[in-house]
């Protein structure tokens, strides 16, 4: 049982470069989520979906976009990479109906030049 | 906004020891939760404490919600090599979302 994966694990991208980061969950979750952290931070919310065909924002989705593409998969983008976008994004999903435990991916470390 | 306060961040410590970490907020949360993080991993669920003065044990582990749902503590007892790791608390808010604490990480010296 995969649980959360995630893809890439590491990707460094130059100032202005775009890419997507691709989740997907095999746990039938309706819930999703995009987090970034960073040292001395903990975790702060991007964006999440609630469910299929809905997406919310979180405390931080400035230059930051996404797509729940199905119930499986949640994708998020960077259209314009910045450096102060370095850091190490993790997704992470829910059965909303269970006290919304959260079960994450291994993250992915990404680097801004 | 609501805020979680997490003390201490940083813990080293000999093999042996006990030690506290602290969960603080001025918000009240319908649940909390404690996560470990390993490096090069995600954060894994420990425990879910939802009543207010409620205690949960997890082997050497015990964890402590508030009265009043504002607050918690994690507190191990002869702490080992494995349980090094950053530790994190999470507030459940009012529209069930994830509100996390900065961390303590924790290392445990043989």
């Amino acid at each position: 049982n995969a649980g959360v994966t995630q893809t890439p694990k590491f990707q460094v991208l130059k100032t202005g470069q775009s890419m997507t980061l691709q989740c997907a969950q095999d746990m039938n979750h309706n819930s999703m989520y995009w987090y970034r952290q960073d040292p001395g931070m903990g975790l702060r919310l991007i964006y999440y979906s609630a469910s299929e065909g809905t997406t919310d924002k979180g405390e931080v989705p400035n230059g930051y976009n996404v797509s729940r593409l199905n119930k499986r998969e949640f994708s998020l983008r960077l259209e314009s990479a910045a450096p102060s976008q370095t850091s190490v994004y993790f997704c992470a999903s829910s059965d909303s109906g269970r006290g919304n435990i959260q079960y994450f991916g291994a993250g992915t470390r990404l680097s801004v030049l | 906004t609501q805020l979680l306060e997490q003390s201490p961040q940083f813990l080293s410590i000999q093999e042996g020891e006990n030690l506290t970490v602290y969960c603080n907020s001025s918000s009240v949360f319908s649940s909390l939760q404690w996560y470990r993080q390993e490096p090069g991993e995600g954060p894994v669920l420990l425990v879910t404490v939802v009543t207010g003065g409620e205690v949960k044990k997890l082997k050497r582990l015990t964890f402590q919600f508030g009265d009043a749902r504002k607050d918690s503590s994690l507190h191990i007892t002869a702490a080992q090599p494995g349980d090094t790791g950053l530790y994190l608390c999470a507030g459940v808010d009012s529209s069930y979302k994830l509100i996390f604490g900065s961390g303590t990480r924790l290392l445990v010296r043989p």
